[in-house]
């Protein structure tokens, strides 16, 4: 079975400063990770996947994460971000090679940027 | 092309009515799911479908039930709601095995009193 950790249920960051939203995940078997942003009312939109090759994704809107396998670690980050990036971000984590392609969830951070 | 639609968009309910949510998707995908998300605690499967006709529980199946009588269409059913069942539902589909893509509606927001 797998797990996802969000330690950081909010993340209050300024207009333009750098920003890292943390996940780990637990597993006893190879996985896929995904980031997936939640606009307020609004549904999820995936930002970025880890599928296999080079450990540094990049997704949407400048964000980007690296794949760490020894520290079971997929951390977000964008360089500058904007007003607009306000939202709820989840990570998430699917078996590799599993049948059913289920998506496990963390609990979700949220990501508020300040003027 | 429309994607994932879930309908309604907004529901109140009264504690032990019954209702479905309506989920379709017009781009052939096999696997469908139903998610819940309850603030704080991320979202949550309910229930999954990997074709027409088959159908299996997620973590929280306890109060729904479901059914895929065609690849388009997977319905959530809530038969005596609970006010533990207030929550947002998400449907989402994926293309099949391999493919790792998901496309989720733009959920349901529920409420039960």
């Amino acid at each position: 079975a797998q797990s996802v950790t969000q330690l950081d249920s909010q993340v209050p960051v300024f207009e333009e400063a750098p920003v890292e939203l943390r996940c780990n995940y637990s597993s006893s078997v190879s996985v896929y990770l995904f980031w997936y942003v939640q606009y307020p009312n609004q549904g999820l939109q995936l930002l970025l996947k880890y599928l296999s090759g080079s450990t540094l994704v990049k997704g949407i809107n400048g964000f980007e994460a690296e794949f760490n396998k020894s520290q079971t670690s997929f951390h977000l980050r964008k360089p500058s971000v904007h007003i607009s990036d306000t939202a709820e971000y989840f990570c998430a984590v699917s078996d590799l090679g599993g049948a059913t392609n289920k998506l496990i969830f963390g609990t979700g951070t949220l990501l508020a940027v300040q003027p | 092309n429309a994607g994932v639609t879930q309908t309604p968009k907004f529901r109140i309910l009264k504690i032990g009515q019954s209702m479905t949510l309506q989920c379709t998707q017009d781009m052939n995908h096999n696997y469908m799911y139903w998610y819940r998300q309850d603030p704080g605690m991320g979202l949550k499967l309910i229930y999954y479908s990997v074709g027409a006709g088959i159908t299996d529980k997620g973590e929280v199946p306890n109060g729904y039930n479901v059914s895929r009588s065609t690849t388009e269409d997977f319905p959530l059913r809530l038969e005596l709601a609970a006010p533990s069942q207030t929550s947002v539902y998400f449907c989402a589909s994926n293309p099949g095995q391999g493919a790792r893509g998901y496309t989720f509606g733009s959920g349901t927001r529920l409420t039960v009193v």
